[in-house]
């Protein structure tokens, strides 16, 4: 079974700290997806990033990295210099290549504060 | 590219009343949809699956009787929450996805529709 686990309920920093939001993962699978999408108060998904099963290098974008390390299964997030508008709950999901299904981790809820 | 809308926004209905969402995906040909629940402060669960022209496939422990899905046309899913109660209230969330390349397995999500039952 498929299942990704958000050990991190909820979060809180202070703004300019870099925080780091973990993700492990279970899959029998050895061609999968893995996702990070925020959530804001609003409640739309913002997708922030995907990255398949065969592709492990780390990536940044701006002030979001991503760690992807399949030999243990884990796929952190981690933002540099926090900003009050990364505010939001933060959810990894996995997904296999056939039935197109996302598993949703339970989310990790961020608070930055000024 | 790739946006998905849903109507209403926000729904309140009284106990007992049936409601429809509608999930569109306006500038793609959406051959499967999907139906999310999410309650306050939880994750968001899969509900069913919905292929264009085809019943939908729920998941173990979803009423398909009470929640009615219709996938009648490429660009549009219902969701019909029929005889609601107040435990059906929570944030319903669709995405779309099409198997055309380049898009193939990208899902993309609407805003949710934020629902109330009295």
């Amino acid at each position: 079974a498929q299942k990704v686990t958000q050990a991190q309920t909820e979060i809180s920093v202070v703004e300019k700290e870099d925080v780091t939001l973990d993700c492990v993962y279970e899959t029998r699978d050895t061609t999968y997806y893995l996702f990070w999408y925020k959530q804001p108060p609003s409640g739309e998904l913002v997708f922030l990033i995907r990255r398949n099963s065969f592709d492990e290098q780390n990536e940044i974008s701006g002030r979001y990295s991503w760690n992807f390390q399949k030999s243990t299964s884990s796929f952190n997030f981690t933002i540099t210099a926090s900003q009050v508008v990364d505010s939001a709950v933060y959810f990894c999901v996995l997904r296999d290549t056939g039935f197109q299904k996302l598993v949703f981790g339970t989310g990790t809820r961020l608070l930055v504060s000024p | 590219g790739a946006v998905v809308s849903q109507h209403p926004s926000w729904v309140i209905c009284k106990s007992g009343t049936s409601v429809k969402i509608e999930c569109r995906s306006l500038d793609f040909q959406a051959t499967t949809m999907f139906w999310y629940r999410q309650f306050p402060k939880q994750s968001l669960m899969l509900m069913a699956t919905s292929n264009e022209g085809s019943k939908a496939t729920y998941e173990q422990g979803v009423e398909k009787d009470k929640f009615l899905i219709n996938h009648a046309s490429l660009t549009l899913s219902t969701l019909t929450v029929t005889s609601a109660h107040p435990e059906d209230s929570s944030f319903y969330i669709c995405s779309a996805t099409s198997g055309t390349s380049g898009r193939a397995n990208e899902q993309y999500f609407g805003p949710g529709t934020r629902l109330t039952v009295t």
